[in-house]
């Protein structure tokens, strides 16, 4: 079946504008996660969605982050006034249910210059 | 401290060996243990994951853990060249579902 989608594959955006990147899980999939990876920090986790509400806001890095979730499905990381510090690869997980494991997407290469 | 912590690498092993890959951790109320297969450029996969005490055999996986080390090991028998890839440790919290990950560990296998 198909896996987690993500998109766009690569950003590249000036400094001081907003991004949206968007994750789109496993049919069926009710927890949704993000996670960053970096060169200097590996991969951090960022805000978990158990449907369309998020019990793990913890790793957001600042109030220019946030995320929805809609319909129990896609969701939408939302950086604002992006600084050079947010370059990254913003990666989103989906994980059924019943079960522990997460499986990720292809992830968005975001590039602030 | 480092919540997750792995052999630093890189691990270099000729073809057909086994490579070894370590991972401790924190958390001793952990429950969930997962590697993850990182090739360059590419996005993580999952490749295997333990959540009992013991060996858990997959192919030419095989996982280890021991939760009163805290500690948690990936085995890769017959290594290929295609098995050149960062291998990452995630351990799922006692009180969370979010993964911690480890630095990873740059495995190369030498034709």
């Amino acid at each position: 079946g198909a896996g987690v989608s993500q998109s766009p594959s690569n950003k590249v955006t000036e400094k001081g504008k907003d991004v949206e990147l968007r994750c789109d899980p496993i049919s069926g999939h009710t927890a949704l996660y993000w996670y960053r990876q970096s060169l200097g920090q590996g991969l951090e986790f960022l805000i978990y969605f158990q449907g369309n509400s998020a019990p793990d806001k913890s790793g957001l890095p600042s109030d220019r982050f946030s995320a929805e979730r809609t319909g129990g499905s896609v969701s939408t990381l939302t950086i604002q006034r992006t600084q050079q510090e947010d370059s990254a690869v913003y990666l989103c997980a989906s994980r059924g249910g019943s079960s522990y494991e997460q499986y990720f997407g292809p992830g968005t290469r975001l590039t602030v210059t | 401290q480092k919540e997750v912590e792995q052999n630093s690498g890189p691990l270099s092993v000729p073809e057909g060996a086994i490579a070894s890959l370590n991972c401790t951790y924190s958390d001793r109320g952990s429950q969930s243990f997962f590697w993850y297969r990182q090739y360059s450029g590419k996005s993580p996969e999952l490749i295997m994951f333990i959540y009992s005490n013991g060996d858990k055999e997959d192919g030419r996986f095989t996982a280890q853990l021991n939760k009163a080390s805290q500690y948690v090991s990936l085995l890769i028998r017959d290594s290929q060249p295609s098995d050149s890839a960062t291998y990452l440790c995630a351990v799922m919290g006692s009180n969370d579902y979010k993964l911690s990950f480890g630095a990873g560990t740059t495995v190369t296998v030498r034709a």
